[in-house]
């Protein structure tokens, strides 16, 4: 059972305009929630995080919005440039007092910025 | 230093070989990780430790055997693999508790032939 959801496996975005990806969440005990960029070969890279507090958190190009009622969060990227074309997973994180952090991820999003 | 640096970069052993994965970090984090992750799957948790200590054992079979030898360091032990375990074997580690975004290295490729 995916607790974790990206429903789009690809998405193609042209330059300069603005990416959506998607993440659906099934876990309410999920606190915080981290967006990680991949390419091929390498370890994933983080990018943005919010905590299950917030509704918004900003950085540069990349923003990332949670509304928790919806069990929904999503990542913009705006604008996109070709360097961006990586695999984008979302993972979901449950705090364990002393046991350190239980990452989840998302199938990930395969994205595409065509020049 | 913001690195997780894993050895080495690529692995193939049979499967009635020994060997280990290493994994280092200087950040002072007290969490670290491993991960497998096969062809276009999402990163799967192994292993969590925690002030050295295993704390998260996801069911993993024992020919995967894990070790810490210090806040610094993680092992992952081999042994009497199977060709279905060949995956991209990713380390993280994590500031503890306040801080839930974890640092991935870049992974080892592991094949079982």
């Amino acid at each position: 059972d995916q607790q974790v959801k990206q429903n789009s496996p690809s998405l193609s975005v042209q330059e300069g305009r603005i990416s959506i990806l998607n993440c659906d969440y099934t876990n309410s005990m999920f606190d915080y929630f981290l967006w990680y960029k991949k390419y091929p070969a390498e370890g994933p890279t983080f990018l943005i995080s919010i905590s299950s507090i917030k509704d918004k958190n900003e950085d540069g190009r990349f923003t990332v919005f949670l509304n928790k009622s919806a069990k929904h969060l999503s990542l913009h990227i705006v604008p996109s440039q070709p360097g961006d074309s990586a695999v984008y997973f979302c993972a979901a994180s449950k705090g364990q007092e002393n046991y350190g952090q239980n990452f989840v991820f998302g199938p990930g999003t395969r994205l595409s910025v065509l020049p | 230093d913001t690195e997780v640096t894993q050895t080495p970069k690529h692995l193939v052993m049979g499967m009635t070989n020994k060997k280990s994965l290493k994994c280092e970090q200087h950040m002072g984090h007290r969490a670290m990780y491993w991960y497998k992750q096969k062809a276009k799957k999402p990163p799967e948790l192994m292993f969590v430790y925690s002030y050295e200590k295993l704390s998260i054992n996801e069911s993993v079979p024992s020919r995967f055997s894990p070790e810490c030898p210090n806040s610094s360091l993680l092992n992952l032990h081999l042994h009497a693999l199977q060709p279905e375990d060949s995956a991209l074997y990713l380390c993280a580690s994590s500031q503890q508790l306040l801080v839930p975004r974890a640092f991935f290295g870049q992974g080892t490729r592991l094949t079982v032939v």
